[in-house]
């Protein structure tokens, strides 16, 4: 069935950066769109970047554009999220999701990966 | 920017039904896409595209939508079904925007 397993999360002082990895199994990755979306504590779900299944097209929220760049390797399987000069608001746990077009709901999330932005 | 509004928080009694709401301009127009946050968990798709339950989601979570307002509802609710809920749609445009709701807490009682 489908998995979705990121990593790389932990702790990073302000203005640093870091990335977080999402390994996908159990269904065709190539075919897909794959989104990166995070939940601050306590709070709501937000979205963050988008990537065609080819990696041709990729969005970003206003939040993050400038600051986070989202990548895959269809070869590996992985999906990934680089995040530069990072605020304490960037802090959240961060989810990796499917969708099989980037107009579609998310059909499948991975657990989380928690990125904590603090000196 | 857009803004789906949910009620805070549902409270209902075992064996009854509940229904969160989700509002916004223009929500005629869009497809609403529902899932489930339980307590540390992920968030589980429970209804795309209006009204659509996806493969194992039990048939008692349906959904509907008239005029501006999308409805969750969740029918013989089980304590299982104590959770967030949050509403999604996604905003055409010349930069992708995919927007969630404020979010529903539903508590059984």
């Amino acid at each position: 069935q489908v998995q979705l397993v990121e990593s790389g999360g932990g702790v990073v002082q302000p203005g640093k950066s870091l990335r977080v990895s999402c390994e996908a199994s159990g269904f065709a990755f190539s075919s897909y769109g794959m989104h990166w979306l995070r939940q601050a504590p306590g709070k709501g779900l937000e979205w963050v970047s988008v990537i065609e299944y080819d990696g041709s097209n990729k969005y970003y929220a206003d939040s993050v554009k400038g600051r986070f760049t989202i990548s895959r390797d269809n070869y590996k399987n992985i999906l990934y999220l680089q995040m530069h000069s990072l605020r304490a608001e960037d802090t959240a746990v961060y989810y990796c999701a499917r969708g099989f077009s980037t107009s579609s709901e998310f059909d499948s999330w991975g657990q989380g990966t928690l990125v904590t932005v603090s000196s | 920017s857009d803004v789906l509004t949910q009620p805070p928080s549902v409270s209902v009694a075992p064996g009854e039904t509940a229904r969160i709401t989700c509002g916004g301009n223009d929500l005629g127009s869009k497809s609403v896409h529902w899932y489930q946050q339980r307590p540390g968990q992920a968030p589980v798709l429970v209804i795309s595209y209006d009204r659509d339950r996806p493969s194992g989601i039990p048939e008692r979570f349906s959904g509907s939508k008239s005029g501006n307002t999308a409805t969750l509802t969740i029918s013989r609710v089980e304590a299982g079904d104590e959770a967030d809920y949050y509403c999604q749609v996604w905003v055409v445009g010349s930069d992708h925007s995919y927007v969630f709701g404020t979010g529903t807490q539903v508590t059984v009682l």
